[in-house]
């Protein structure tokens, strides 16, 4: 079955960096957009940013952009996000989600767990 | 930017009673318009599309309908597992960008 899995959060101070992982299975990961969603500690679902199946196309949350990077390696089935220049209002849980279309962004079909980051000196 | 707005912010409701969830846009989307279930420490679940199609595996008794800025998510008869918090989701044409409303907790009276 189609399953994500996060890794790479922690604890880092304000102004570190961080890179996120999110191993893929179970689908052709180099078919598929990918995108990452954040949800800080009580509050909502923010979308933070989205990469085409083949890594051509990026697209970012103006909260997140020139800060943050999507990236993936097809040979591996992994997404990345790499963190930079952290703000204690990146605080959250990073989910990462296969998008429902193999031809357009749309709709975050299936979702992993999450993994949890936290900016605190 | 696209705005949603959803409401009521919370929805008090027995089990076998029915649920109805309203998502408003700033501005038209046409239909491209999701619906996310969330549980307390899970991960949310997309189960409704381009307005009103179910994805899979999701039950007939969630329904969605809508189009333009006025969107509906309907729980014709709610389960125990159903209590959770539901987010309505849009994608606008380009960039494509994406963005959430703010939530409707469902929650046991």
């Amino acid at each position: 079955q189609v399953q994500l899995v996060e890794s790479g959060g922690g604890v880092v101070q304000p102004g570190r960096s961080l890179r996120l992982s999110c191993a893929a299975s179970g689908f052709t990961f180099s078919s598929y957009g990918m995108h990452w969603v954040r949800q800080a500690p009580g509050k909502g679902l923010e979308w933070v940013a989205v990469i085409s199946y083949d890594g051509s196309n990026k697209y970012y949350a103006d909260s997140v952009k020139g800060r943050f990077t999507i990236s993936r390696d097809n040979s591996k089935n992994t997404l990345y996000l790499q963190m930079n220049s952290l703000r204690a209002e990146d605080t959250a849980v990073f989910y990462c989600a296969k998008d429902l279309s193999a031809t357009h962004f749309n709709y975050m079909e299936v979702w992993g767990k999450g993994t949890t980051v936290i900016v605190s000196s | 930017e696209i705005v949603l707005t959803q409401s009521p912010a919370t929805l008090s409701l027995s089990p076998g009673q029915r649920a109805t969830l309203s998502c408003r846009a700033s501005q038209d989307v046409s239909n491209f318009l999701a619906w996310y279930q969330q549980k307390p420490g899970q991960a949310p679940r997309l189960l409704i599309y381009d307005a009103s199609n179910r994805a899979t595996g999701i039950p007939a008794r969630f329904s969605g309908s809508g189009s333009g800025t006025d969107f509906t998510l309907t729980i014709s008869s709610l389960e125990p597992e159903d209590f959770a918090v539901y987010y309505c989701q849009q994608r606008s044409n380009w960039p494509p960008l994406f963005t959430f409303g703010p939530g409707t907790k469902v929650d046991i009276k």
